[in-house]
């Protein structure tokens, strides 16, 4: 079993729809949890941040975080064709230094 | 202030050569980390750098070696090149080891074996 599954897709939907990506893992020692969003022919850019069980809000974008079932998600309200890229959900635990990523989910939000 | 920067963007190399992958940190960054994507995956964790030395290190094999310089920017190096090496490599900088919340990705260098 892998450390992080991630659902590759792809996932189509249109404009001003809400998306809903997720991530599920089996290290419970995982406490940091990050979602990077891909354009093509780009590095990863660092989206959501956070540490902890709940939600936190940015904008158009949720992520969530249930410990207790080891499972990540982001949300994106008010999708946009600019929000089409590849989706990475990533994690790590106290001072280790590897950042274990999912495969990404690939997003198309067409006009 | 200068993102990270990588060169070359792309290269083309046969089996069992080898290949050297070059990253400029942002400003003040003094950790640099490699990952390897390849197509359609995630990217792996190779190594990371920290003021020069090795900070830890993935399931990558030995012919995977790197070095950081005085002013933070870092080399990748791979001996004996493989058809599995073609990937895209990322490298990321931060102010400190362990900063993810301040980690920046370079565009990558995308490599093909031949």
């Amino acid at each position: 079993q892998k450390e992080v599954e991630q659902d590759p897709g792809p996932l189509s939907v249109p404009e001003g729809a809400i998306v809903s990506l997720n991530c599920t893992y089996s290290n419970s020692a995982f406490q940091y949890f990050m979602w990077y969003r891909q354009y093509s022919r780009k590095g990863p850019e660092l989206l959501m941040y956070t540490y902890s069980s709940g939600n936190k809000e940015d904008g158009r974008f949720t992520a969530q975080v249930d410990k207790s079932s080891k499972y990540i998600s982001l949300f994106i309200r008010d999708s946009q064709p600019s929000d089409s890229a590849t989706y990475l959900c990533a994690m790590i635990w106290g001072s280790n230094y590897k950042l274990t990523f999912g495969k990404g989910t690939l997003l198309t939000v067409n006009p | 202030e200068t993102g990270v920067t990588q060169s070359p963007t792309h290269l083309i190399k046969t089996r069992g050569q080898q290949v050297t992958l070059r990253c400029s940190s942002q400003s003040g960054h003094n950790t640099v980390s490699w990952y390897q994507q390849a197509l359609g995956q995630g990217p792996q964790f190779i190594f990371q750098y920290y003021r020069e030395e090795e900070n830890g290190r993935g399931n990558f094999p030995p012919r995977f070696s790197g070095l950081q310089f005085p002013n933070y920017s870092s080399e990748l190096n791979v001996n004996a090149l493989e058809l599995d090496d073609s990937a895209l490599y990322l490298c990321a900088s931060s102010p400190l080891a362990g900063a993810y919340n301040e980690q920046f990705f370079g565009p990558g260098t995308r490599l093909t074996v031949l």
